[in-house]
């Protein structure tokens, strides 16, 4: 089955600090969803990627899908305290008539002030 | 508009109890996929319901049920509770049914604790 790895495990920047998390799929990714988490709360919509070489952007944060549709990178410019949270990568595994969403076991982003 | 409404937001249970999950989705959302969140396992989707029918389901035992109501509210439901069911439950909302075309519209959740 498809799974998701994402690296890094987590992360520590100083403020105003670039950084870039990575998606990394054992099979080609499908609709990649970029999604960020407060501990214990819900998720908050990113980003969705599509197309192999599709790059979007919003605010300071810009995703990119490579050509081979196999990697996702999330780039944070400039980072703030704000920007602190978990970042999940999601992706549709369509193997079969069965299909789910499989998800990143996630990226822990500190930003120090 | 309102969004994804999860009740309770908090459950202690036993072992070999069981519990009910309530999740609204936003007005006009006819698919509900729940999630199952854990420290060791991450975000794992448990099933997808749309229009009143389960379309997708997850890896997970057939203690893990749910259904959906002809006003798109969704319950899920475990049966005979283990300590490793200890987890955050999500629930998301979404126009269209698996794959999705667009955003996936996340509940704050419900953290159930089993003793």
């Amino acid at each position: 089955s498809q799974e998701l790895e994402q690296s890094p495990q987590s992360l520590i920047v100083q403020e105003g600090k670039n950084l870039t998390i990575n998606c990394t799929s054992s099979k080609t990714l499908y609709g990649l969803y970029w999604y960020k988490q407060k501990y214990g709360e819900g998720l908050i919509f990113l980003m969705m990627l599509q197309k192999g070489g599709e790059e979007k952007s919003h605010e300071k944060i810009t995703a990119k899908l490579d050509e081979k549709k196999q990697q996702s990178s999330l780039h944070i410019t400039a980072s703030q305290p704000s920007h602190a949270g978990i970042y999940l990568c999601g992706a549709h595994d369509n193997a079969g008539n069965n299909r789910k969403l499989i998800w990143g076991l996630g990226t822990s982003l500190a930003v120090n002030p | 508009k309102a969004g994804v409404t999860q009740t309770p937001r908090y459950l202690i249970k036993t072992r070999g109890q069981q519990v009910t999950l309530s999740c609204s989705p936003i007005s006009g959302h006819r698919s509900v996929s729940w999630y199952q969140q854990t420290p060791g396992q991450g975000l794992q989707f448990l099933f997808e319901y749309f229009s009143e029918t389960q379309r997708n389901k997850g890896n997970f035992p057939g203690r893990f049920s749910g259904r959906q109501f002809s006003n798109s509210r969704s319950e899920m439901n475990v049966s005979t509770l283990e300590l490793g069911d200890s987890a955050l439950y999500l629930c998301a909302s979404s126009l269209s049914r698996l794959p999705y075309t667009g955003e996936l519209f996340f509940g704050e959740g419900s953290r159930l604790t089993v003793l």
